[in-house]
């Protein structure tokens, strides 16, 4: 079955620019995760969707950062005035919430981006 | 603090040169302890899930288990296909977030 799709593959853009990063969740998982991966580093926890609820915002580096998740399926995390630290793998994550029991998250392959 | 703490960082083993990764955690309440296997421009893949001290789980070469304090990845026999970072990460109780190591990356030569 089809995996947790994210686009662009790659991103090359200039500081300051703005931009959009979109992910497409397995069908039927209602929780969503976004994650910075910088070389060496682990995976950095940026925001949290479930169902309705409230985004958990709590990860997001600066308030150049936001993130929606539309119709409980695709999300999209995006930067504005983007910086060259913002240089790192943007990963996607999507799980079944159980109920006594945790899912394991399933990962996109990531939008690589770099900021000139 | 949840925390976790994954040795070595890097680690190259001969074909058939069995070896074994650690995850050392801190968490309030384990709920789950999940193995990933990342290959270089991918996602990390699932692996395992382990949920008690005393669990384990195998697949193929590889096989997990876990105590209060740590996990260990068995790799027995590898293969050069092997190779890749492999990721640690747990979650604990009342809390949804998931909390990653910084994984081992593992080669393994012909």
């Amino acid at each position: 079955g089809a995996g947790v799709s994210q686009s662009p593959s790659n991103k090359v853009t200039e500081k300051g620019k703005d931009v959009e990063l979109r992910c497409d969740p397995i069908s039927g998982h209602t929780a969503l995760y976004w994650y910075r991966q910088s070389l060496g580093q682990g995976l950095e926890f940026l925001i949290y969707f479930q169902g309705n609820s409230a985004p958990d915002k709590s990860g997001l580096p600066s308030d150049r950062f936001s993130a929606e998740r539309t119709g409980g399926s695709v999300s999209t995390l995006t930067i504005q005035r983007t910086q060259q630290e913002d240089s790192a793998v943007y990963l996607c994550a999507s799980s079944l919430v159980g109920t006594e029991s945790n899912q394991p998250q399933h990962f996109g392959d990531g939008t690589r981006l770099s900021i000139l | 603090e949840d925390q976790v703490t994954q040795s070595p960082e890097a680690l190259r083993l001969q074909e058939g040169e069995s070896s074994s990764l650690n995850c050392s955690y801190t968490v309030s309440g384990l709920r789950g302890l999940f193995w990933y296997r990342q290959d270089p421009g991918k996602g990390p893949e699932f692996l395992f899930t382990l949920y008690s001290a005393g669990e384990e789980k195998e697949k193929e070469r590889l096989k997990a288990t876990l105590t209060k304090k740590e996990s260990f990845l068995h790799i027995t026999a590898p293969k050069p296909e092997d190779s890749a970072t492999y990721l640690c990460a747990v979650q604990g109780g009342g809390t949804y977030k998931y909390i990653f190591g910084t994984g081992t990356r593992l080669k393994v030569l012909a």
